[in-house]
């Protein structure tokens, strides 16, 4: 079975830092990655995904994630956090020929000013 | 990227009603569409997957005659609450996806309703 883990409820950072939002998951086969962020009352917001090639992948907002085989990891970052990053982040995971998408419990990112 | 709508933003029902909530593909073909359910600070609980023209797979636990999902065309999935208590009461959240391809993986999610039952 799939599933992914977010070790963090909850992410405090200053603006101009960089952010890690980590992301562990575990799936059979080769595993499809997802980051989306939501804000408040708002659905999700597609960031980024890994399917394969390079294990560092950009997406939207300066956002980056990398893909780490061996320690099953998809941690997002950014190098210099806003104010306007704050917001609940969601690491997924699916496999190739699934229908569904397993979400992780979310971790709340605050930057603060 | 591709645009889902869902419709109403929010609803404030009495207890006893229906509520229909609608999700569109705004730019694609929708073959398979999700629902989900919010709560609080908590992350999304799939409640069913519909594929265009079939009927509705439910997760475990979560009533079909309560949560009535019809997807009759490829671009409009509807969930339709019955009955409904304030306990129903919850942010309910459509996602879709066109056909899958190596390309075409990541869903496209609507904006999400928050339904209030008095």
């Amino acid at each position: 079975a799939q599933s992914v883990a977010q070790p963090e409820d909850q992410v405090n950072v200053a603006e101009g830092n960089p952010l890690t939002v980590k992301c562990t998951y575990s799936v059979s086969g080769n595993p499809y990655l997802f980051w989306y962020v939501q804000y408040p009352n708002r659905g999700l917001q597609f960031l980024l995904k890994y399917i394969t090639g390079d294990n560092l992948v950009k997406g939207s907002y300066g956002f980056e994630a990398e893909f780490n085989k061996s320690q099953t990891s998809f941690h997002l970052k950014k190098p210099s956090a806003l104010v306007s990053d704050s917001a609940l982040y969601f690491c997924a995971v699916r496999d190739l020929y699934g229908q569904n998408f397993v979400f992780g419990p979310g971790t709340r990112l605050s930057v603060l000013p | 990227g591709a645009v889902v709508s869902q419709h109403p933003s929010w609803v404030i029902c009495k207890s006893g009603t229906s509520v229909k909530i609608e999700c569109r593909s705004l730019d694609f073909q929708a073959t398979t569409m999700f629902w989900y359910r919010q709560f609080p600070k908590q992350s999304l609980m799939l409640m069913a997957t519909s594929n265009e023209g079939s009927k509705a797979t439910y997760e475990q636990g979560v009533e079909k005659d309560k949560f009535l999902i019809n997807h009759a065309s490829l671009t409009l999935s509807t969930l339709t609450v019955t009955s409904a208590h304030p306990e129903d009461s919850s942010f309910y959240i459509c996602s879709a996806r066109g056909k899958i391809s190596v390309k075409n993986t990541e869903a496209f999610f609507g904006q999400g309703t928050r339904l209030t039952v008095v």
